[in-house]
């Protein structure tokens, strides 16, 4: 199966400064097939970007994200209170679909 | 607006059997892969399991087939996953998803989620 390594664990940022956040897959992500999700305690996950680049609707523009094949990467550009969160990338490329640990960002 | 509701938290015991529900709505039920997503007790996202309930056509990830159950009712639009013999280790958070795109493709992203299930197994 896919393995996929977010990095880092945990980051600790503050509101208005950029978030960079990674996904390493262990072997390439077919067309891509990658998403990111957002996801705080007592929630659903909330689903950002698919396509490794599409924004899915009503998220807004400060989140964006690129990558292709092994290396993908999601970016919050000016970090709201709101933000802080866990975030998850999963690739559904290859069955069985796979999540990464997540990334937790902290204030 | 499309929306996946969740049965509610159970309690059981090892060994008991136990069936969740996620009722779809808002949306054509037959045409879109509806699954399931663990999430232990401090730990992440898991999948599990697909189905399509336009023809019943069901995907199990390698580390839950055999251990659980997903099935369909499109008569009342929901969706279930089941267990025949609870462990401790089956106790998690159980999200409801739903794929994005109304087709048969299984390559698909997780658009909807529910609001997710918890299930205790404790003796």
């Amino acid at each position: 199966e896919t393995v996929l390594t977010q990095s880092p664990g945990t980051l600790s940022l503050s509101p208005g400064e950029r978030a960079t956040l990674s996904c390493r897959a262990s072997q390439s992500v077919s067309s891509p097939y990658l998403a990111w999700y957002q996801h705080k305690p007592g929630q659903a996950p909330r689903l950002l970007i698919y396509g490794a680049s599409s924004r899915a609707t009503g998220i807004p523009d400060r989140f964006s994200a690129s990558g292709s094949g092994t290396d993908f990467t999601l970016t919050i550009s000016r970090l709201e209170p709101e933000d802080f969160a866990l975030y998850y990338c999963h690739q559904y490329g290859r069955s069985p679909f796979t999540f990464g640990q997540g990334t937790k960002l902290e204030i | 607006e499309v929306q996946l509701v969740q049965s509610g938290a159970e309690v059981k015991k090892p060994g008991e059997s136990l069936k969740i529900s996620c009722k779809g709505s808002g949306y054509n039920f037959t045409t879109y892969w509806i699954g399931w997503v663990r999430q232990m007790p401090g730990k992440g996202l898991e999948w599990m399991g697909v189905i399509y309930p336009g023809d019943f056509k069901i995907r199990y990830s390698p580390s839950f087939r055999g251990q659980v159950t997903v099935s369909a009712d499109t008569s009342i639009s929901t969706a279930y996953l089941q267990w025949s013999n609870l462990k401790a280790s089956d106790t998690a958070i159980y999200y409801c998803t739903k794929h994005a795109v109304p087709d048969p493709y299984f390559y698909q992203h997780m658009d909807v989620w529910g609001k997710g299930t918890t299930v205790t197994v404790s003796s």
